[in-house]
C-alpha cells in the first residue's frame, strides 16, 4: 500500500533558524505531493503541492519543498522560522482515485 | 465568506447513541472528504464522495455511513457510537487537483 512517512515527530528549532521537515513517500509513479499546516484548534491549510515540473517548488508564508525522485522525498524547509511558525506540518500524497494519503505529522516547536 | 462548514463544533455522545455530522461548502466543489484525525495517526480517509449522489469508503469506513444527497453537503452518520470513535473528525473539499479546503473541524468525546 502506498504510504507517507514523516520520520520526525517533534522538531524544536531556535526562531531565526533554518528548518527542514522530511517526508518520504513510497509509490513508483510521479506523485502528487502536498504539505499542510494546522495551527491548534484548527483545520490544515495547504502550504505547497507539488504535481509535475520544477522540483522546487515556493508555497506560502515562506515555505518551499523540493522533490527528490531517486530518495521518495518531498522535505519542506524555511531559510529563517518565525514564532508564528510552531505547528503541526502533514506531508500528503495524492493520487490513489482523488484521495490523499496524510503522513503522522511532525509538531514543530519555536524557541524565543 | 466562501469554504467549507462542519456543524456541530463539539460534542459529547454516549455509547450507542447515534449522530450526524453536517459538512457544507460553498465553492461548487465535486469531491467531499470525511477524514478522522488521532493522535500519532495523522488523518485518515473515512468515506469520500466524487460528486452528488456517489460515496465511496475510505481507509476507515467502519462504523460510518454517509450520504451526499446535495452537492454542497456531505454527512457522516454514526449509527451506534463506540468509544473507539471519539476523535477529531475534518471534513474537506476539492476540484479534480486534489487541493483539499478543510474545515475547522468537530471534536467528538464518546463516553
Amino acid at each position: 500500500a502506498q504510504s507517507v512517512t514523516q520520520p520526525d515527530i517533534h522538531i524544536t528549532v531556535s526562531e531565526g533558524a533554518s528548518l527542514e521537515l522530511r517526508c518520504n513517500y513510497s509509490y513508483g509513479a510521479t506523485p502528487y505531493l502536498f504539505w499542510y499546516v494546522q495551527s491548534p484548534g484548527q483545520g490544515l491549510q495547504l502550504l505547497l503541492k507539488y504535481f509535475s515540473g520544477d522540483t522546487l517548488v515556493q508555497g506560502i508564508k515562506g515555505f518551499e519543498a523540493e522533490f527528490k525522485r531517486s530518495q521518495s522525498s518531498f522535505n519542506l524547509r524555511k531559510p529563517s522560522v518565525h514564532w508564528s511558525d510552531a505547528a503541526e506540518y502533514f506531508c500528503a500524497w495524492g493520487g490513489g482515485g482523488n484521495k490523499l494519503t496524510f503522513g503522522t505529522g511532525t509538531q514543530l516547536k519555536v524557541e524565543l | 465568506n466562501a469554504g467549507v462548514t462542519q456543524t456541530p463544533k463539539f460534542r459529547v455522545l454516549k455509547t450507542g447513541q447515534s449522530m450526524t455530522l453536517l459538512c457544507a461548502q460553498d465553492m461548487n466543489h465535486e469531491y467531499m472528504y470525511w477524514y478522522r484525525q488521532d493522535p500519532g495517526m495523522g488523518l485518515r480517509l473515512i468515506h469520500y464522495s466524487v460528486g452528488e449522489g456517489t460515496t465511496a469508503k475510505g481507509e476507515v469506513p467502519d462504523g460510518y455511513n454517509v450520504s451526499r444527497l446535495k452537492k454542497q453537503n456531505f454527512l457522516l452518520g454514526l449509527e451506534s457510537a463506540a468509544p473507539s470513535q471519539t476523535s477529531v473528525y475534518f471534513c474537506a473539499s476539492s476540484y479534480s487537483n486534489l487541493v483539499g479546503i478543510f474545515g475547522q473541524g468537530t471534536r467528538l468525546t464518546v463516553v
